[in-house]
């Protein structure tokens, strides 16, 4: 099966600090979600890129679908965007969404 | 406002005592699923449903059973529950594809934190 790789698995900022978070996958894929997962525990939807760029404020995405990558940039980090970032993927003609292992990020104030 | 709503949010209770978490949501999904989250084992699919009364076993089903009898709640029974079943869990849907290129946002719930004892 298709396997999702996200690095660094741990990164920690100081606020105002820029990051650059990376999921590889290893077959073409259909769909691919970044959700932030907060201290809480609920599950944040930040984009929905199966390929191209888009940007939403202070974090912007890129997928690259036939190298098979994902980038999620983080600009000017608060201690809000703390927590669990995960990238998600479905394999072209399944239904099943395969999540990586995230990336930890702690923003220091 | 679209979202998918979990109940309960939190649940602390004994070993067999059958409890249900239900979920729904507004947006006229098809696809429904259900998740638990562990440390170290990520999130793993329970079981996931296609359309009302189509429903199918994820990684980890064992112990757990679904229903699908409306579009908008796919609940997920806990019929005896175990301590290995303590965890989070968490509701998604997502519309139908519509063609290979043109597939449907997942949107989760909040989570339910169970805890069995």
């Amino acid at each position: 099966g298709i396997q999702v790789e996200q690095s660094p698995p741990d990164l920690i900022l100081q606020e105002g600090a820029n990051s650059t978070l990376r999921c590889n996958f290893s077959d073409s894929v259909n769909n691919l979600q970044w959700f932030h997962q907060n201290p809480w525990g609920q599950l944040i939807n930040l984009f929905y890129i199966p390929s191209g760029t888009k940007q939403n404020g202070r974090l912007s995405a890129t997928t690259v679908a036939t190298e098979r990558y994902s980038l999620l940039y983080i600009s000017s980090s608060q201690t809000t965007d703390s927590g669990v970032y995960f990238c998600a993927v479905r394999a072209s003609g399944t239904y099943k969404y395969i999540f990586g292992t995230g990336t930890r990020l702690k923003v220091l104030a | 406002e679209a979202q998918v709503t979990q109940n309960p949010r939190y649940l602390i209770t004994v070993t067999g005592k059958k409890l249900t978490v239900t979920c729904s949501q507004n947006m006229n999904h098809e696809y429904m699923s259900w998740y638990r989250q562990d440390p170290g084992l990520g999130l793993r699919q329970i079981y996931y449903s296609m359309n009302v009364e189509v429903t199918d076993k994820g990684d980890v089903p064992e112990g757990y059973k679904v229903s699908r009898k409306e579009k908008r709640n796919f609940p997920l029974i806990l019929e005896s529950p175990s301590p290995n079943q303590t965890s989070l869990y968490f509701c998604a849907s997502r519309r139908r594809d519509r063609g290979s290129e043109n597939t449907g946002e997942l949107f989760f719930g909040e989570g339910s934190r169970l805890t069995v004892l």
